[in-house]
């Protein structure tokens, strides 16, 4: 089945430092992919995707691109912030009539210390 | 909101007792998600729905049970049945058109007294 396999954590990084958070997939079809993100006691939201290979995502400084050589879709991002810490989740959806799931990585917790 | 409620934020329920979480979406999405969310775990699917009056299980939908008679409500029944379920409970919702996102309620936290 589908699967999404994320970096575990917890990941502690100083302020402006680079973050990567690794993300790979096995998916029959072609999935879409998801990068979320949740802060204490909140739902998920959506920090960026990519429908199709090659594409990049990006928002608030977050990038990461859809690999279908590798499965991978790493998020980066260039310094980081304290208001980035949050867990992080890579997800995946593959459009299949009959089956509409969504699956999720375990999530990366994220921590910046000033 | 994003255009999912779900309610209340917090809910304490007694061993033996079903209790019900609301799930309420406006923007007529087709597809609703119910998971668990564990301290520390990722997120684990408990039922799905695509369209009213039909929904699959999913990973560990034992101890749980769901309806989804009108298009905007998808209510999370947690039976006596359910072993342990002390956990953060999110619905989501999507729209069928291919690879699109699922915009997530801010959840609720249940607690077994």
């Amino acid at each position: 089945g589908d699967s999404v396999t994320q970096m575990e954590g917890p990941v502690t990084l100083s302020e402006e430092a680079f973050l990567t958070i690794n993300c790979t997939y096995t998916a029959t079809g072609y999935p879409s992919l998801f990068w979320y993100v949740q802060y204490p006691g909140e739902g998920l939201q959506l920090l960026l995707k990519a429908t199709k290979a090659d594409d990049k995502g990006s928002n608030k400084g977050f990038e990461a691109t859809y690999r279908k050589e590798t499965t991978s879709f790493h998020l980066e991002k260039g310094s980081v912030q304290v208001s980035d810490s949050a867990v992080y989740f890579c997800a995946l959806t593959i459009s299949n009539f009959g089956n509409e799931k969504l699956t999720f990585g375990t999530g990366t917790r994220l921590t910046i210390i000033p | 909101d994003g255009g999912i409620t779900q309610s209340p934020k917090y809910l304490f329920r007694k061993e033996g007792q079903n209790v019900t979480l609301s799930c309420e979406q406006n923007l007529n999405h087709d597809a609703m998600y119910w998971y668990r969310q564990d301290p520390g775990q990722g997120l684990r699917l408990i039922y799905y729905s695509q369209i009213v009056n039909d929904f699959q299980k999913g990973d560990i939908a034992e101890g749980y049970s769901v309806s989804r008679e009108k298009k905007e409500s998808f209510p999370l029944t947690v039976t006596s049945a359910q072993k342990n379920p002390t956990a953060f409970y999110l619905c989501a919702r999507r729209q069928l058109i291919p690879n699109t996102e699922a915009f997530f309620g801010q959840g609720t936290r249940l607690t077994v007294v």
